[in-house]
C-alpha cells in the first residue's frame, strides 16, 4: 500500500524557515517524480514544486522560487521541502504527492506563518 | 500560466441523481506526445485530495465506475451517474500538460 506521511509543519514567524519531510513507503520511491502541493485555509490547491527521480531536475511555482528548495534522499525514501523567508501567504496545508500527476497524496502538514 | 475554470462553483444534487462538472482550460491540453494530461481529484471534507481520473477519462484503481471523465482540447467534464452520500466534497480538475501544473478553483458537491 502506498503511504506518504508528511511532518515538520508548525507556527513560524514571517521571515523564518521550516523544513518539511515526507516519508514514503509501499512503492519504489527512487522510480518516481515527487511533488509538493499546498492548500491555503479554505482555498483551492496550488502546485508548489516537483523533483525528478534522481534529483537532477527540480521545478518551482514562481511565487516560491529562490525561497523554497525541494530535495530527496532515495536511500531514506524521503522527500523534503526547505522553506526560507516565509511569508503570511505561505500559510497552508502542504501535501506531498507521488508523480507529477499526483496519483497518491499524504495527509498533509499545516504551516502557519504569523507573528 | 494555463487557467483552469470550473463550473458550477456549487452543485446541490439529489441522492441517486446524476451530476456533471465542467472544466475549461485557457489553452489546449494536448501535449506533444499526443496525450492530454487532464486529471480530476476528489477532496472529501477533512481529507486529502484523491485522484479519480487521469488523462481525461482513465479511472484510477478503486474508483467506482459511476465516475467518468470526457472531453478534449480545452473542454472537459466529470460525470457522476448516480450520486451517493460519500460523493460529497470538492472536486478539482488539474492540467499537467503545460508548466506549471494548475488546478481549477473547485466545485463543491452537496446533497439537497
Amino acid at each position: 500500500e502506498v503511504q506518504l506521511v508528511e511532518s515538520g509543519g508548525g507556527l513560524v514567524q514571517p521571515g523564518g524557515s521550516l523544513r518539511l519531510s515526507c516519508a514514503a513507503s509501499g512503492f519504489t520511491f527512487s522510480s518516481y517524480w515527487m511533488s509538493w502541493v499546498r492548500q491555503a485555509p479554505g482555498k483551492g490547491l496550488e502546485w508548489v514544486a516537483n523533483i525528478k527521480q534522481d534529483g537532477s531536475e527540480k521545478y518551482y511555482v514562481d511565487s516560491v522560487k529562490g525561497r523554497f528548495t525541494i530535495s530527496r534522499d532515495n536511500a531514506k525514501n524521503s522527500l523534503y521541502l526547505q522553506m526560507n523567508s516565509l511569508r503570511a501567504e505561505d500559510t497552508a496545508v502542504y501535501y506531498c504527492a507521488r508523480e507529477r500527476l499526483c496519483d497518491y497524496w499524504g495527509q498533509g502538514t499545516l504551516v502557519t506563518v504569523s507573528s | 500560466d494555463v487557467v483552469m475554470t470550473q463550473s458550477p462553483l456549487s452543485l446541490p444534487v439529489t441522492l441517486g441523481q446524476p451530476a456533471s462538472i465542467s472544466c475549461r482550460s485557457s489553452q489546449s491540453l494536448v501535449y506533444s506526445d499526443g496525450n492530454t494530461y487532464l486529471n480530476w481529484f476528489q477532496q472529501r471534507p477533512g481529507q486529502s485530495p484523491r485522484r479519480l481520473i487521469y488523462k481525461v477519462s482513465n479511472r484510477d484503481s478503486g474508483v467506482p465506475d459511476r465516475f467518468s471523465g470526457s472531453g478534449s482540447g480545452t473542454d472537459f467534464t466529470l460525470k457522476i451517474s448516480r450520486v451517493e452520500a460519500e460523493d460529497v466534497g470538492v472536486y478539482y480538475c488539474m492540467q499537467g500538460t503545460h508548466w506549471p501544473p494548475t488546478f481549477g478553483g473547485g466545485t463543491k458537491v452537496e446533497i439537497k
